[in-house]
């Protein structure tokens, strides 16, 4: 089974610095998406970025970027200028395709933005 | 995207009795899936709902506590049967649009309180 981590349970940032949000997962698929999900306090979830496993680049998304080192199966998600709008649960998921969709999330980190 | 509504948004309950959790589509989709969120802890997948024959399950989850219908592409519901403080969590429903991109919306979820 795939399995995703999320090591910081918890983390705060200063309005307008970057922050770095960390994901691992185990898995033996060579093709396969990661994503990155937003979930404002009270507020539905949301697609933050989205990274295709054979895809060397790395996904930007306006102020959000992902550093993915898929020999490493590490996909972290960089913040830069950090916006209030931004405090959230933040998780990141596993899918692969042609398999129902099935999707693994992680833990979520909990990102508190510091005015 | 897509818009999905869920009903109730909350809702508490007394132990031992079962709700049923609605949820609309805007538009039709190809695959809706119902997911648990417990208090501080990552989604779970319940169920995949199929239109015209019975749900798949997920390890951990049986039809009778949580039996899904889904009549069209627009619509299904989950009921959580004979409910007991275990069963308090937030209820997702979430679409795939586009298998070949993978991307889930959710709803805003039903957050479900049981005494």
């Amino acid at each position: 089974a795939q399995t995703v981590t999320q090591s910081q349970p918890e983390m705060s940032v200063q309005e307008a610095e970057t922050v770095t949000l960390s994901c691992t997962y185990d898995t033996s698929e060579n093709n396969y998406y990661l994503f990155w999900y937003k979930q404002p306090p009270s507020r539905q979830m949301i697609l933050v970025i989205r990274q295709e496993a054979y895809k060397q680049q790395n996904a930007t998304e306006n102020r959000f970027s992902v550093n993915f080192q898929k020999a490493a199966k590490s996909f972290s998600l960089k913040i830069s200028d950090s916006q209030l709008g931004d405090t959230a649960m933040y998780f990141c998921a596993f899918m692969r395709p042609y398999t129902g969709n099935q999707f693994y999330f992680g833990t979520g980190t909990s990102l508190t933005v510091i005015p | 995207s897509a818009v999905i509504s869920q009903k109730p948004s909350r809702d508490i309950c007394q132990r031992g009795t079962s709700l049923t959790i609605q949820c609309q589509v805007d538009s039709q989709v190809t695959m809706m899936f119902w997911y648990r969120q417990q208090p501080g802890q990552s989604l779970t997948l319940i169920a995949t709902a199929n239109q015209g024959s019975e749900a798949t399950y997920e390890s951990g989850f049986v039809i009778d506590k949580f039996p899904i219908s889904r009549p069209n592409l627009t619509f299904s519901t989950l009921t959580v049967s004979n409910m007991s403080p275990e069963d308090s969590s937030i209820y997702l429903c979430s679409v795939a649009r586009d298998l070949n991109t993978g991307e889930l919306f959710f709803g805003e979820g039903s957050r479900l309180t049981v005494l």
